[in-house]
C-alpha cells in the first residue's frame, strides 16, 4: 500500500450532505481506479481516471457521485446528498502506464465514509 | 461475461496448518492474475502476479498456482500464523476493455490458536 494516500480514513456525514474523498496516486502513476465496498461483501469498481480524462465510469452511480483527476493535485470523490446506503469503504487504487502488461496495481487504506 | 469466482467463502484453520484457496475465472482474453490479502479495516496488497506463461509463483509461505487452460488458480499458505487472517482476493485482468479487471469476492481466512 506504500504511496497510495487516502484522506480522510474516516469520515461521517449526516443524510444530505456532502462528502468529497481524496487520493494521491504513487509517484509516477497517473492512473487512478475508485472502488467501493460494503460489510462483509467484495470489492466493486466504480471509475478509472488518468490524469484530466474519465475512462471508464460504468461502476458510477448516475446520479449524487462524481469524480475527477485534475492535472495538478489528488483525484476526488464527490459524494452529494449522502443516503445511509452510501456508508462503505471506498479505495483508492493507482497504476503506472501501461497496466495491461500486467503493472501491480496498488491499494491506499481506504476512506470509510459512515453516513448518520 | 467476465467473472471471477473464489472458494470457500471463508475458511477457519488451525495455526501451524495449510490451506488451499481456489479461483476459477472465465475473463477472456486473459492478461494476468494476483492475488491480494486484505487485513480487515486496511487496503489490499498485492501478494503475487502471474501471466500466461506462469503456473506457479512463491512469497514467502504463499505459493500461487495457475492453469491457464482450465482457467484455475489456487493460493497456497504453508504452516499458517494468526496473521494470516484475512481476506484474500483474486483479480483477473483481460487484455482489452477500458475497465479491465475483474474481482472475486474475496475468502475469508480466520486462523485460530
Amino acid at each position: 500500500n506504500a504511496g497510495v494516500m487516502q484522506n480522510p480514513r474516516h469520515l461521517v456525514r449526516r443524510r444530505g450532505q456532502e462528502a468529497r474523498l481524496r487520493c494521491s496516486p504513487m509517484k509516477g502513476h497517473s492512473h487512478v481506479y475508485w472502488y467501493r465496498q460494503l460489510p462483509e461483501e467484495g470489492l466493486k469498481f466504480m471509475v478509472y481516471l488518468q490524469k484530466e480524462n474519465i475512462i471508464d465510469e460504468s461502476g458510477m452511480p448516475k446520479e449524487r457521485f462524481s469524480a475527477e483527476f485534475p492535472k495538478e493535485g489528488p483525484s476526488i470523490l464527490r459524494i452529494q446528498q449522502v443516503v445511509r446506503g452510501d456508508s462503505a469503504a471506498y479505495f483508492c487504487a493507482s497504476s503506472s502506464p501501461g497496466r495491461r502488461s500486467g503493472n501491480t496495481i496498488y491499494f491506499g487504506e481506504g476512506s470509510w465514509l459512515t453516513v448518520v | 461475461k467476465n467473472q471471477v469466482e473464489q472458494s470457500p467463502q471463508s475458511l477457519i484453520i488451525l495455526e501451524g496448518k495449510n490451506c488451499t484457496l481456489q479461483c476459477n475465472y472465465t475473463v477472456s482474453p486473459f492478461s494476468n492474475l494476483r492475488w491480494y490479502k486484505q487485513d480487515t479495516g486496511r487496503g489490499p496488497v498485492s501478494l503475487t502476479i502471474m501471466t500466461f506463461s506462469e503456473n506457479t509463483k512463491s512469497n514467502g509461505r504463499y505459493t500461487a498456482t495457475l492453469d491457464a487452460d482450465t482457467k484455475q488458480s489456487s493460493l497456497h499458505i504453508t504452516a499458517s500464523q494468526l496473521s494470516d487472517s484475512a481476506s484474500y482476493i483474486c483479480v483477473v485482468s483481460a487484455q482489452t476493455g477500458a475497465n479491465n479487471l475483474f474481482f472475486g469476492t474475496g475468502t475469508r481466512l480466520t486462523v485460530i490458536p
